[in-house]
């Protein structure tokens, strides 16, 4: 069965350290999509980073970045230079590859707090 | 380019009534998904639509149900309220299915049952 672990429920990072989020899942698909989403106390849920199974590069986007080791089967998000704004809920989540009427149907995480101190 | 607005924002039901949400998605976009967050169970998948039809459904009772219209606007239904049916329900619409696109998420709709 597919599953995402996020093993940190809370975290705390000091205004413009860099901050990595772990994140590691589970399944026998070939071919798969990780996703990261922030959500902060408003309640919406922000996309941040995509990396499909097959990509040869590890994803970034601005300030986030992801190192994926696809033999460990992790995921993990690494904010660089933190921003006060970054304080939020973070969810990895993964999507199945198997046909396009699955992928859609994202697996989360539950979640990991970060706090960032000015 | 407006986002994924869902309506209303909070609700306040009584066990064994029922509810209707209500989501738009973004202008041009075909798929719509709605999901449950709980504080203990996190992110479920209810289900999916794509131009009006059901491609995916998640693992809840027949009380949850759902449709998409043509415009591709979506509504969830939920019958015979129970307590454990309070959540936060979040509907996300993409364009497509192409495996990489992300999913824009509507500010949600939180329903409590009373």
């Amino acid at each position: 069965a597919q599953k995402i672990t996020q093993t940190q429920p809370g975290m705390f990072v000091q205004e413009k350290e860099a901050v990595t989020l772990d994140c590691t899942y589970d399944t026998s698909d070939p071919s798969y999509g990780l996703f990261w989403y922030k959500q902060p106390s408003s309640g919406e849920m922000i996309f941040l980073i995509y990396q499909g199974s097959y990509d040869q590069q590890n994803a970034t986007e601005g300030r986030y970045s992801l190192n994926f080791q696809k033999a460990r089967k992790s995921a993990n998000l690494v904010i660089s230079a933190s921003q006060l704004g970054d304080s939020a809920m973070y969810f990895c989540a993964m999507s199945r590859h198997a046909n396009a009427g699955n992928n859609r149907k994202l697996i989360w995480g539950l979640g990991t707090s970060l706090a960032v101190n000015p | 380019k407006a986002g994924v607005t869902q309506t209303p924002r909070y609700l306040i039901k009584t066990r064994g009534q029922q509810v209707t949400l209500s989501c738009s998605p973004i202008s041009g976009h075909r798929s719509v998904s709605w999901y449950q967050q709980t504080p203990g169970q996190g992110l479920q998948f209810l289900f999916e639509y794509f131009s009006e039809t059901q491609r995916n459904k998640g693992n809840f009772p027949g009380r949850f149900s759902g449709r998409q219209f043509s415009n591709s606007r979506s509504e969830m239904n939920v019958s015979t309220l129970e307590l454990g049916d309070s959540a936060l329900y979040l509907c996300a619409s993409s364009s497509g299915t192409a495996k990489n696109q992300p999913q824009h998420f509507g500010d949600g709709t939180r329903l409590s049952i009373l």
